[in-house]
Formats: structure tokens, sequence, C-alpha cells
């Protein structure tokens, strides 16, 4: 059974719109989430995190919301580039102890 | 500082035959995590390190596979005897430490067994 969730497996964007990724978790004890975003051929990149403590965090074009009750988070970046075409990958921890990664979304930036 | 070093950057080797893959993790970095990427799978970490010890191994597949740290600026992870379903992109992570969980990645060594 997955612990990490990403029910889409790819989105497609406009450029310059909002693109929004979702993840669900099933485990109440993580608590801290990150994003990580993969080119083809390289591997994942750290993008942005959030603890359980927050509910939100924002960095630039890109923030992630925290639903703690419907264990529920996603990362909006706004506006969206060509450049942000990737693999997202949403990740789980327990105290820094156990990291469990969604399967990913591709999102796809259109010009 | 170089990043996370992996090689070979491609694999490709018949069933049967043993494969080894390399890191190099940052320099100062305590934590080491191999994971392997798959379609089917995602992302799944196989075992980490902290100190050079195993902490966590409970991801690796099978006994097929084996990871060591012999000291803090390398690892291999081992798979003897490879089988075609080990194809995957294997990643090896490091960070500062277990506690801190923003990991730096390699660039990854794709496995082809056929």
């Amino acid at each position: 059974d997955q612990q990490v969730k990403q029910n889409s497996p790819s989105l497609s964007v406009q450029e310059g719109r909002i693109s929004i990724l979702n993840c669900d978790y099933t485990n109440s004890m993580f608590d801290y989430f990150l994003w990580y975003k993969k080119y083809p051929a390289e591997g994942p990149t750290f993008l942005i995190s959030i603890s359980s403590i927050k509910d939100k965090n924002e960095d630039g074009r890109f923030t992630v919301f925290l639903n703690k009750s419907a264990k529920h988070l996603s990362l909006h970046i706004v506006p969206s580039q060509p450049g942000d075409s990737a693999v997202y990958f949403c990740a789980a921890s327990d105290r820094g102890q156990n990291f469990v990664f969604g399967p990913g979304t591709r999102l796809s930036v259109l010009p | 500082d170089a990043g996370v070093i992996q090689s070979p950057r491609h694999e490709v080797t018949e069933m049967g035959q043993e494969v080894t893959l390399r890191c190099k993790p940052i320099s100062g970095h305590n934590s080491l995590f191999w994971y392997r990427q798959t379609m089917m799978r995602g992302l799944e970490l196989l075992i980490y390190f902290n100190n050079n010890v195993p902490i966590d191994d409970s991801g690796m597949p099978e006994d097929r596979f084996s990871a060591k740290m012999p000291n803090a600026s390398f690892s291999t992870l081992k798979i003897q005897p490879s089988e075609p379903r080990d194809s995957a992109v294997y990643f090896c992570a490091s960070s500062l430490s277990i506690t801190n969980t923003e990991a730096f990645f390699g660039q990854g060594t794709r496995l082809t067994v056929v």
C-alpha cells in the first residue's frame, strides 16, 4: 500500500498560469514533507519543504500548502515557466528517519 | 564541491552477473541514501547509512542486494546475481545528518539487465 500518493501521473499547463501538483499521504506519523524536481537523466533536486507545524511555506514562485486533517499537500507554481517542465516527487518523513516518496507527477508547461 | 558522484552512469549486464554501483557523497555529509527509481514504483528508498553505519535496510528488495560504506567518502550497492527486473535507475544521495531532511542526489546509474 502506497503511503504517499500522487494520483495525477501527468499535468499540462500553459506558460504563465498556475500549476498545482497534489500529494496525499496515509501515515499520520509523517511530520515533514518535501518536494523534489527531476529533469531527465538527472538526479532529483530539492525544491521546497514544509513542517507539520505549518500549513504554508513559500519560496519565490513555489508555495507548498499542507492540510494535516486531510493528509494532503499541494505544490503551487505561479507563474509556470517552460523550464518548470519536469517530474515532481512528493516525499514524506517521520522525524527525518524514514523517507517515503510518491510516484511522481510529470509537469509539462506549454509555451 | 562536485556534489554526489555516482559511477557508472550507465551499466548493461547479463542476467546472473554481479553488478556494483558506486557513490561518493558530498564531503562532510554524514548520511548516505540509496534509492531505486522505476516506472512502476517511483522512487524507493533502499537503504541509508549514518556515519558509515547502515541504519535501515528494510527497503532492500532481496538478499541479492547488499550495500556497504567502508568509509565516509565511498559506498557501494551490489546486486548478485542480477535479474532483468532489477533494471532501473539507482540514485545515491547524501545529507549533512540523518535528521537533516534535505538530501543532495547524484545523477544516478541506469542499470539494464538483459
